[in-house]
């Protein structure tokens, strides 16, 4: 099993900063089978990044995200008021073959 | 646009079966695999398993042994039945459509509003 583990476990910002989440896989994930999920409270996930780093649908370009292997990040370049939520990674491989991290807590500070 | 919308009982005895329904609207069920993800109160997703328009299923090992994942192409629906549920089991559950290109990439693109239930008697 690739367990995925997220850091910080939650990270305070200010509007207009920069966010740097981390997110670290116990074994190297194949092919960038890595996305990411923004989910705000009482909503489902909604998918910002897939295949390490290939922004979703209507994500706006503040949204960027990196690495391979076992190391990932996602980088919000300037926080919106609305950017703040609840931030997961997930990845695609061995049994079992989906997994999630544990997630970070991205608050208003 | 592609809507995807859980159903079943809010609240289920301990011990007895969970069964949910998942309504796929606006596109096709070919082509994609069908997940239930669970979401503990206050706590984080777990997957729970799939399965693909082809009718093949992969399951979360932790929960196999209690899980049975269904499709019904003609209703566009695919279920959800966990077996044998305690307090333990209690979480919003999700749909979800996964995108799956071998070589490349995967991810969750569409995802239900996500249904409460709670096991207790």
């Amino acid at each position: 099993e690739i367990v995925l583990t997220q850091s910080p476990g939650t990270l305070s910002l200010s509007p207009g900063e920069r966010a740097t989440l981390s997110c670290r896989a116990s074994q190297s994930v194949s092919y960038n089978y890595l996305s990411w999920y923004q989910q705000k409270p009482g909503q489902a996930p909604r998918l910002l990044i897939y295949g390490a780093s290939s922004r979703a649908t209507s994500i706006p370009d503040r949204f960027s995200a990196s690495g391979s292997g076992t190391d990932f990040t996602l980088t919000i370049s300037r926080l919106e008021p609305e950017d703040f939520a609840v931030y997961y990674c997930q990845q695609y491989g061995s049994s079992p073959p989906i997994t999630f991290g544990q997630g970070t807590r991205l608050e208003i500070k | 646009q592609v809507q995807l919308q859980e159903s079943g009982p809010g609240l289920v005895k301990p011990s007895e079966t969970l069964s949910l329904t998942c309504t796929v609207s606006g596109g096709s069920i070919n082509g994609y695999h069908w997940n239930w993800i669970r979401q503990p109160p206050g706590k984080g997703l777990e997957w729970i398993g799939y399965i693909h328009y082809s009718g093949s299923t992969n399951y979360n090992p932790s929960l196999k042994s209690r899980v049975t994942i269904s499709l019904d192409t003609s209703k566009k629906q695919f279920s959800l039945e966990l077996s044998s549920v305690t307090a333990a089991d209690t979480a919003v559950y999700y749909c979800a459509r996964w995108v799956f290109y071998g070589g490349n990439s995967d991810y969750f693109d569409y995802w239900g509003q996500g249904t409460l239930v709670t096991v207790s008697s």
